[in-house]
């Protein structure tokens, strides 16, 4: 079965500090990977999305940036750290089991930046 | 761009009453997914839809997809005090994007 792993699950970073959020994707081989980030008490705003290695597509401008070094990895990053960059950071992917498993979530970073 | 919106915002109800909520899109859509999401945690897909008119249920959650294509409803039948947490309807924007409703929050009183 595919499972999902994102990691650290909380992580406390002071505004200007660099970033490093890892996903990772077991039981499946080139799925579609994407980063979402949920504001407390709002929807789902996605912020990237890969179909592949080295593959990366950006929805919104910020000082963030993703990357995909493996196929079953990416990896959302930042320079500086904001305090509007403060929320609940999602992996998500698709793969070839969809659509019958639709978009699965991992279990989310949450990031707090003071 | 696409939007998707979610009514209502948020329900506070007794358990036991039964839960509608829906969803609307801008643009036709050929798959719908409902997810909930628990405090803490990522969203879990309980619901997919692929076609015009598919009634799918999975226990007491009930999803149809609008004949329009444009919209989409979930039902929850006796609701129990497991059920809180924010519901997302989500849907495809182009190839590879998926975009996500604004949430229906659901808290029940026991």
């Amino acid at each position: 079965s595919q499972t999902i792993h994102q990691w650290p699950a909380t992580l406390v970073q002071p505004v200007g500090s660099p970033l490093s959020l890892e996903c990772t994707v077991e039981g499946t081989s080139n799925p579609n990977l994407y980063w979402y980030r949920q504001a407390a008490g709002r929807g789902l705003q996605l912020l990237f999305y890969s179909v592949g290695i080295g593959q990366i597509s950006s929805e919104v401008p910020q000082n963030l940036s993703a990357s995909r070094p493996q196929d079953r990895q990416f990896i959302l990053s930042s320079k500086k750290l904001l305090l509007s960059d403060s929320g609940f950071y999602l992996c998500a992917w698709i793969g070839l089991a969809a659509p019958t498993n639709g978009f699965a979530f991992g279990p989310g970073t949450r990031l707090t930046v003071l | 761009g696409q939007q998707l919106n979610q009514s209502p915002q948020s329900m506070f109800i007794q358990e036991g009453e039964d839960v509608s909520m829906n969803c609307t899109s801008s643009s036709i859509f050929n798959t719908w997914l409902w997810y909930k999401q628990e405090p803490g945690e990522g969203p879990v897909l309980l619901i997919a839809l692929y076609k015009a008119g598919e009634l799918t249920s999975n226990g007491r959650l009930t999803a149809q997809f609008g004949i329009t294509r444009k919209d989409s409803f979930l039902n929850i039948s006796a609701s129990i005090p497991s059920d809180v947490g924010i519901y997302f309807c989500a849907g495809p924007s182009g190839t590879y994007k998926y975009i996500f409703g604004t949430g229906t929050r659901l808290k029940v009183l026991a």
